[in-house]
């Protein structure tokens, strides 16, 4: 069966710091990957996906960016956090496109402080 | 851009009590899906909607594809303690395998006090 894995769970950075978020996916091949932040526990806004070994499409322009160095992996990373970088992180999966909708991971509470 | 507009933004529930949230759009959509997310957690997938004027059920939940395909309902029935939550619906219009879903900003529902 397919898993999803998303660490660390939660994260305290402090700000003009660097961060990396890992996600992988097992039990599948060639996978559609995704970046969602969700601010104060309300709506889920898209940051990148990717449909590819190394093609990353960029929904919002911000002080993120992502990676997808292996067909499973997915990378979120900042070079300087800013306080607004605050958030539940959560990364998602789906295969075919998105009719059978996104299989999400349990996400990352990142508090930059 | 294409909205979801879900209502209501937030409930508060009494044990016993049915519930009721919908979404709407001013966009067509050939698939309807919706999510619940416990608090900590990534979204689930509840049900998945493929056809104007379907109606399906999982357990106590019951959710139907508008048939102007513009819209979808959820239905909670004899609402429990564990329904807190936030849901969200979410939509795509496809042309092809690829395309991102959309989602509605949540209804968070919780217990009355």
């Amino acid at each position: 069966s397919q898993t999803i894995h998303q660490w660390p769970a939660t994260l305290v950075q402090p700000v003009g710091s660097p961060l990396s978020l890992e996600c992988t996916v097992e039990g599948t091949s060639n996978p559609n990957l995704y970046w969602y932040r969700q601010a104060a526990g309300r709506g889920l806004q898209l940051l990148f996906y990717s449909v590819g070994i190394g093609q990353i499409s960029s929904e919002v322009p911000q002080n993120l960016s992502a990676s997808r160095p292996q067909d499973r992996q997915f990378i979120l990373s900042s070079k300087k956090l800013l306080l607004s970088d605050s958030g539940f992180y959560l990364c998602a999966w789906s295969v075919g496109g998105a009719v059978y909708g996104y299989t999400f991971g349990s996400g990352t509470r990142l508090t930059v402080v | 851009g294409q909205q979801l507009n879900q209502s209501p933004q937030s409930m508060f529930i009494q044990e016993g009590e049915d519930v009721s949230m919908n979404c709407t759009s001013s966009s067509i959509f050939n698939t309807w899906l919706w999510y619940k997310q416990d608090p900590g957690e990534g979204p689930v997938l509840l049900i998945a909607l493929y056809k104007a004027g379907e109606l399906t059920s999982n357990g106590r939940l019951t959710a139907q594809f508008g048939i102007t395909r513009k819209d979808s309902f959820l239905n909670i029935s004899a609402s429990i303690p564990s329904d807190v939550g936030i849901y969200f619906c979410a939509a795509l219009n496809y042309g092809g395998s690829q395309g991102n879903l959309i989602f509605g900003k949540g209804t968070k529902l919780s217990v009355k006090p």
